[in-house]
């Protein structure tokens, strides 16, 4: 089966940098999603990581460590619309194709 | 690119009638599509994979015959609540992907908020 672990509530300052933190467990590995999700709205894409490293995206980054079964979202230079929720997905793959286990999300609250 | 539309954005609803939900992709063919519920607070949960030209592939614990899913094109799959109660009432996101490989992205429609009276 599939296990994802993430913080549920973080908060940070504005211009600040944070880091979001996932853990992983699962039968077979095929990458790892991240998705923010503003209230109400749908999840937008952030970034995929299949292999191991540092990947950066502007002011967001995402790392992958698979033999740890750990990736994390860096989020520099934080603006308030950056409040929002971030998800880490993986993929079933197999016999499940690209469907995803979500995590619970991760809460971020930016603060001035 | 890889736009998902859904439609309504909102549905209000009596206890014991039919909702229709509609998820279309509108600048790519998608394979496959994927339906989400999500309560408040909590993260997404997924109900069931739509497969265009074949029945759909439910979650366990998902009543098929409750929630009836079509996929008749590569742009649009339906999601029928029927005999929706209180207890239905919740944001539901479908998304969809050019293929089902595992690398394959699902981008997301924006979401429909059902509230059934």
């Amino acid at each position: 089966g599939q296990n994802i672990d993430q913080p549920t509530e973080m908060t940070a300052t504005e211009g600040a940098i944070v880091q979001i933190n996932c853990t992983y467990q699962t039968s077979g590995f095929n990458g790892l999603f991240w998705y923010q999700q503003h209230a109400g709205e749908a999840p937008t894409f952030l970034s995929y990581n299949v292999l191991d490293g540092l990947e950066e995206k502007g002011r967001f980054s995402s790392f992958l460590s698979r033999s740890k079964g750990y990736s994390y979202l860096l989020l520099k230079e934080l603006q308030m619309k950056d409040s929002a929720s971030y998800l880490c997905a993986v993929p079933l793959g197999r016999g499940g194709g690209n469907k995803l286990t979500f995590g619970t999300g991760t809460q971020l609250k930016v603060e001035l | 690119g890889a736009v998902v539309s859904q439609h309504p954005s909102r549905v209000i609803c009596k206890s014991g009638t039919s909702v229709k939900i509609e998820c279309r992709s509108l600048d790519f063919q998608a394979t496959t599509m994927f339906w989400y519920r999500q309560f408040p607070k909590q993260s997404l949960m997924l109900m069931a994979t739509s497969n265009e030209g074949s029945k759909a592939t439910y979650e366990q614990g998902v009543e098929k015959d409750k929630f009836l899913i079509n996929h008749a094109s590569l742009t649009l799959s339906t999601l029928t609540v029927t005999s929706a109660h209180p207890e239905d009432s919740s944001f539901y996101i479908c998304s969809a992907s050019w293929d089902r490989k595992p690398t394959d992205t699902q981008y997301f429609g924006p979401g429909t908020r059902l509230t059934v009276l």
